[in-house]
């Protein structure tokens, strides 16, 4: 089955420590991002990738790293810089925009199940 | 500046009832795309539909309805006959497909319904 992935769906960690959350797709998307959720609050976006090599930050980047060596990988790690990192963290992947050829099209984003994370 | 705004926080309704769930969205682009997603108490995002700026026919699908005005700027949803399945924060989102924004969905805060039996 063509899905995402995201593991583990429950992290604990103390403060001070890095911690890496993984996010694998078998979509065949280049396009993958790393969203941020806070309880009642929408979707916010930490990093994304349009391509395999490259990303690039969102709206709230700092604390956070990514890389993306395979195009089906997209790791994020959440520094001991990130003050406040306890959070539900939602990864996600699309085929790139644009893709059919001048068109300026958008497509849908596919989410994975989720990694929520708590951090004391 | 808010790009995406669902008004209503919650709703809660008894099974059966319809449900319409309001979305106004704020762009200055002429090409577009307008996106509803479903998030159950799992926590998984599910895709529900997505709309270009050109298409403004409305569309229906199974008991779902969206309801695209563009002079109004507004993407309504709305559920006929609610189940208490139905019961989830439902996110509209807008992309503004230019390359500076590199076509980035910007999502409202959500609206959680909640259908009693």
């Amino acid at each position: 089955d063509g899905g995402i992935t995201q593991s583990p769906k429950y992290l604990f960690r103390k403060e001070g420590q890095n911690v890496t959350l993984s996010c694998e797709q078998n979509l065949n998307h280049d396009a993958m991002y790393w969203y941020r959720q806070d309880p009642g609050q929408g979707l916010r976006l930490i990093y994304y990738s349009q391509i395999v090599n490259d990303f690039q930050k969102g709206d709230i980047a700092e604390g956070y790293s990514v890389s993306r060596e395979k195009k089906e990988s997209f790791p994020l790690t959440v520094t001991s810089a990130q003050k406040n990192p306890t959070a539900f963290y939602l990864c996600a992947s699309s085929i790139p925009y644009g893709l059919a050829g001048d068109a300026r099209e958008s497509y849908e984003q596919y989410f994975g199940p989720g990694t929520r994370l708590t951090v004391t | 500046a808010q790009k995406v705004t669902q008004a209503q926080t919650e709703i809660s309704v008894v099974e059966k009832e319809d449900v319409t769930l309001d979305c106004v969205y704020e762009t200055r682009d002429t090409t577009y795309y307008l996106f509803w997603y479903k998030q159950p108490p799992s926590g998984e995002l599910v895709f529900l539909i997505r709309r270009n700026s050109f298409d403004e026919q409305n569309e229906i699908s199974g008991r779902y309805s969206w309801n695209f005005q563009k002079s109004t700027s507004s993407f309504n949803f709305t559920i006929t006959a609610s189940q208490v399945v139905d019961s989830a924060v439902y996110f509209c989102a807008l992309s503004e497909a230019n390359p500076s924004e590199d076509y980035k969905l910007s999502f409202g805060a959500g609206t959680t319904v909640t259908v009693r039996a």
